[in-house]
């Protein structure tokens, strides 16, 4: 079983529609996780992290399941530059580790 | 503005060569992190180091892959020799050990072997 793990898609929405992600992982004594977002051929950049609580940063929504292993990303309002590849990610607890899902690509449609 | 400065950013090279890729991590990060990309398998972690130490080179091929921190501003990571299917964008990374503190990309070294 792959330790961070994906809906590939892609996922084509249209723009001001409302897209959900999901992610589950593998490391019950994972500590830490995120979502970055990665545009075609950059670098991958922190969108926010998740905490245990479910944090909201303007129209992006994140939650996480401890018990059932499991993360999530809701997008309100799509806007076109929202176009890009999600890329949950997970973080050990001592060891500092950082495992990537293979990433979960959105379009927004006009 | 601080940022992880990876060197070259595109490597074209013939099978058999050495390769060395360069990082320089933010100043006071202290872990680095190298991750390669293809389209297949997404980001794979190779290997890497908390305060310069290797804390995991699991992910790395060990007969043809190096990594090491010399100092603390470079990260090298070394293929010898290189094969075609070692191309894909390699990205090196770094943070601050504990907690949620992020990791942040450089703008990654494309490799193409020939």
């Amino acid at each position: 079983r792959k330790e961070v793990e994906q809906d590939p898609g892609p996922f084509n929405v249209p723009e001001g529609a409302t897209v959900a992600f999901n992610c589950t992982y593998s490391n019950s004594a994972s500590q830490s996780f995120f979502w970055y977002r990665q545009d075609c051929r950059k670098e991958p950049k922190l969108l926010m992290s998740v905490y245990s609580s479910g944090n909201e940063d303007g129209r992006f929504t994140a939650q996480l399941n401890r018990a059932s292993q499991y993360i999530s990303l809701l997008i309100r309002d799509s806007k076109l530059s929202d176009s890009a590849t999600y890329l949950c990610v997970v973080k050990g607890d001592r060891d500092d580790k950082i495992i990537f899902g293979k990433g979960t690509r959105l379009h927004i449609l006009p | 503005d601080a940022r992880v400065t990876q060197t070259p950013r595109h490597k074209v090279t013939e099978m058999g060569q050495e390769v060395t890729m360069r990082c320089q991590p933010i100043l006071g990060h202290n872990t680095v992190f190298w991750y390669r990309q293809t389209m297949m398998q997404g980001l794979e972690l190779l290997a890497y180091f908390r305060n310069r130490a290797p804390l995991d080179d699991s992910g790395m091929p060990k007969d043809r892959f190096s990594a090491e921190m010399p100092d603390a501003t470079l990260a090298t990571l070394k293929i010898q020799p290189s094969e075609p299917r070692d191309s894909a964008v390699y990205f090196c990374a770094s943070g601050l050990e504990g907690g949620f503190t992020e990791a942040f990309f450089g703008q990654g070294t494309r490799l193409t072997v020939v």
